[in-house]
């Protein structure tokens, strides 16, 4: 079992650009969830899908951020244009919904806008 | 919103020292789930136990060791002759069992715990 993959793990980029983070959940596990770790709000839900439907993306900041999950191994999160306060560390977790468990979290992308 | 609380933001200890980590949980579910995690300064967060709401048996694992309060809705976590690796922030979180609630983990904002050689 690899675990949850995401990648990169560190993008540097400048104000004003696109930034496309992925992530590719552990078969079989029909949620996915992507969140934000930042020191002042610590970690926050932005979408999460069922089946690759969003189901709830209220935790998302605001319209240039949108997130895909085009089948059950790949997911997106995009944001257009990029500013210095979207800089934190993403996760994505991934979870057999409907059961018990938890999460299982991969090793977030550290994302810096300059 | 059902909030998760971590009072404790730092503790420092010795190494060999018990030590503690508070949570406290809201909910208005009958059913839930409790989760403690482990982020290490690698940054990765580790899953390290799941305790669902029926169940109030306190765990134990090695040095780690829970304790569920339902009737003071907390979840406390205690780590025993603490190790230098054992510094990390530790996250306290939720989940309903309720599958309407959509599975969502809500997390308390952790503590950071140091342990001193």
């Amino acid at each position: 079992d690899a675990g949850v993959i995401q990648s990169p793990r560190h993008e540097v980029t400048e104000m004003g650009q696109e930034v496309t983070l992925r992530c590719k959940p552990i078969s079989g596990h029909d949620y996915l969830f992507w969140y934000r770790q930042t020191m002042m709000r610590g970690l926050e839900l932005l979408i999460y899908f069922n089946n690759n439907v969003p189901i709830d993306d209220s935790g998302m900041p605001e319209d240039r951020f949108s997130a895909k999950m085009p089948n059950a191994s790949f997911s997106t999160l995009k944001i257009q244009p990029s500013e210095p306060r979207d800089s934190a560390v993403y996760f994505c977790a991934s979870s057999r919904g409907g059961r018990s468990y938890g999460y299982t979290f991969g090793s977030g992308t550290r994302l810096t806008v300059v | 919103a059902q909030k998760v609380t971590q009072a404790q933001t730092e503790i420092s200890v010795v190494e060999k020292e018990d030590v503690t980590l508070d949570c406290v949980y809201e909910t208005r579910d009958t059913t839930y789930y409790l989760f403690w995690y482990k982020q290490p300064p690698s940054g990765e967060l580790v899953f390290l136990i799941r305790r669902n709401s029926f169940d109030e048996q306190n765990e134990i694992s090695g040095r780690y060791s829970w304790n569920f309060q339902k009737s003071t809705s907390s979840f406390n976590f205690t780590i025993t002759a603490s190790q230098v690796v054992d510094s990390a922030v530790y996250f306290c979180a939720r989940r309903p069992l309720n599958n309407n609630a959509g599975n969502m983990l809500t997390f308390g904002g952790g503590t950071r715990l140091m342990v001193k050689p």
